[in-house]
């Protein structure tokens, strides 16, 4: 069955601060993988997807996340967070005909 | 584009009422809607998958009679939280696959469902 380890729970990073989410993944074939971030209150917001071709892939707001398939891992990362960037992460494996799995999620604290 | 639509997003209502929410693709068609639960600070759970004309697939655990799902247009799913009670609090969040574009999903704002 396919699953989501999100390692993390909480995470606080000062503002200018790098930034790396990590996401391992247990899926039985070449998996679709999706990052989205959910402010309190809000839904779900795709920052980036990965479905094939380039493993790095670039996403909304200046995200990216590296696809890592001989460590099963879909790390998001940021250079330089900013305030507004605080807030729920969940990485999640899965789409075309079959559902999506999600991590437990990631809360992020930046610090000013 | 792509976007999902939800209504109400937030409701309160008494123990032992239903209570109707709505999921509407705006501006593409959806064959296959998808109907999420979430807990304070916990992960989304898919509840269901509701498929255009025929009957929603539910998950294990979750109870059909509870919650009825009906996907009567490619554009508007509604989900019916049967009889409900305090425990079935919670926000729910609708999602969308677009035909064209099988491998993602295009979610709604969410409902917060309070029930006293």
């Amino acid at each position: 069955a396919q699953s989501v380890t999100q390692p993390d729970i909480h995470i606080t990073v000062s503002e200018g601060a790098s930034l790396e989410l990590r996401c391992n993944y247990s899926y039985g074939a070449t998996p679709y993988l999706f990052w989205y971030v959910q402010s309190p209150g809000q839904g779900l917001q795709l920052l980036l997807k990965y479905f094939s071709g380039d493993t790095l892939v670039q996403g909304i707001k200046g995200f990216e996340a590296e696809f890592k398939r001989s460590q099963s891992s879909f790390n998001l990362r940021k250079p330089s967070v900013h305030w507004s960037d605080a807030a729920e992460y969940f990485c999640a494996v899965g789409g075309g005909s079959e559902k999506l799995v999600f991590g437990k999620g990631t809360k992020l604290t930046v610090n000013p | 584009g792509a976007v999902v639509s939800q209504h109400p997003s937030r409701v309160i209502c008494k123990s032992g009422t239903s209570v109707k929410i709505e999921c509407r693709s705006l501006d593409f068609q959806a064959t296959t809607m998808f109907w999420y639960r979430q807990f304070p600070k916990q992960s989304l759970m898919l509840m269901a998958t509701s498929n255009e004309g025929s009957k929603a697939t539910y998950e294990q655990g979750v109870e059909k009679d509870k919650f009825l799902i009906n996907h009567a247009s490619l554009t508007l799913s509604t989900l019916t939280v049967t009889s409900a009670h305090p425990e079935d609090s919670s926000f729910y969040i609708c999602s969308a696959r677009e035909d064209r574009v099988r491998n993602e999903q295009f979610f709604g704002p969410g409902t917060r469902l309070t029930v006293l």
